[in-house]
């Protein structure tokens, strides 16, 4: 599985849109992009996955580049409840590798 | 709606003692998995099942054991705990094996080792 690289905190204003970036240059052409989060000492939860469409659900949208090199996650509108680490994960078998994450703090 | 659940959520442990954590969910996956998380560290594999008595293993199965006698159950066997093995153990399933399938956690058990 392709490595990702995610910066290691963020801030985002409640009710403002927050991107979360991630990088994965050494993805290839088969590996899905997958978005978790964790909330304080709960399991992860499933967020959003794509190949190298755009996606969207009722949770968030995730925007891959062209060359899929990398992808945000955006959470259009966040709540004090988004406040979380947040994973990105490149995969391609059966394994998901969980790196550091990113923790995004969502500020009243 | 049950999804992934773990039991216990907590457990204090002697060293060299054994202990089995259960993982259940009634989603019919074929797919099953155990991760172990460290503080302040992600998930790293411990075991997975591709299906009801098939095993291997991941990143870091020494000093666990799992079996896969049923498609909804998958215990994690510790046979002689260790402090090192005190960590956030979380279970996941999926559908099926296969990169295009989002998994599920369970809640985790917590466990020390003394």
């Amino acid at each position: 599985d392709a490595k990702t690289t995610q910066p290691p905190s963020m801030d985002c204003a409640e009710g403002r849109a927050a991107n979360l970036p991630c990088n994965h240059s050494t993805i290839s052409g088969n590996e899905y992009v997958y978005w978790y989060r964790q909330i304080h000492s709960q399991g992860p939860q499933y967020i959003i996955h794509g190949l190298k469409n755009n996606e969207t659900n009722e949770m968030a949208s995730l925007i891959i580049t062209e060359d899929r090199k990398s992808s945000t996650l955006i959470l259009p509108h966040a709540t004090l409840r988004d406040t979380a680490v947040y994973y990105c994960i490149v995969r391609s078998n059966n394994d998901m590798r969980f790196g550091a994450g990113t923790r995004l703090t969502v500020k009243p | 709606n049950a999804g992934v659940t773990q039991t216990p959520k907590f457990q204090v442990l002697k060293t060299g003692q054994s202990m089995t954590l259960q993982c259940a969910q009634d989603m019919n996956h074929e797919y099953m998995s155990w991760y172990r998380q460290d503080p302040g560290m992600g998930l790293r594999l411990i075991h997975y099942s591709v299906g009801a008595g098939i095993t291997d293993q991941g990143e870091v199965p020494n000093g666990y054991n799992v079996s896969r006698s049923t498609t909804e159950d998958f215990p994690l066997r510790l046979l002689s705990a260790a402090p090192s093995q005190t960590s956030v153990y979380f279970c996941a399933s999926r559908l099926r094996a296969g990169r295009n399938q989002p998994q599920h956690f369970g809640d985790g058990t917590r466990l020390s080792i003394l």
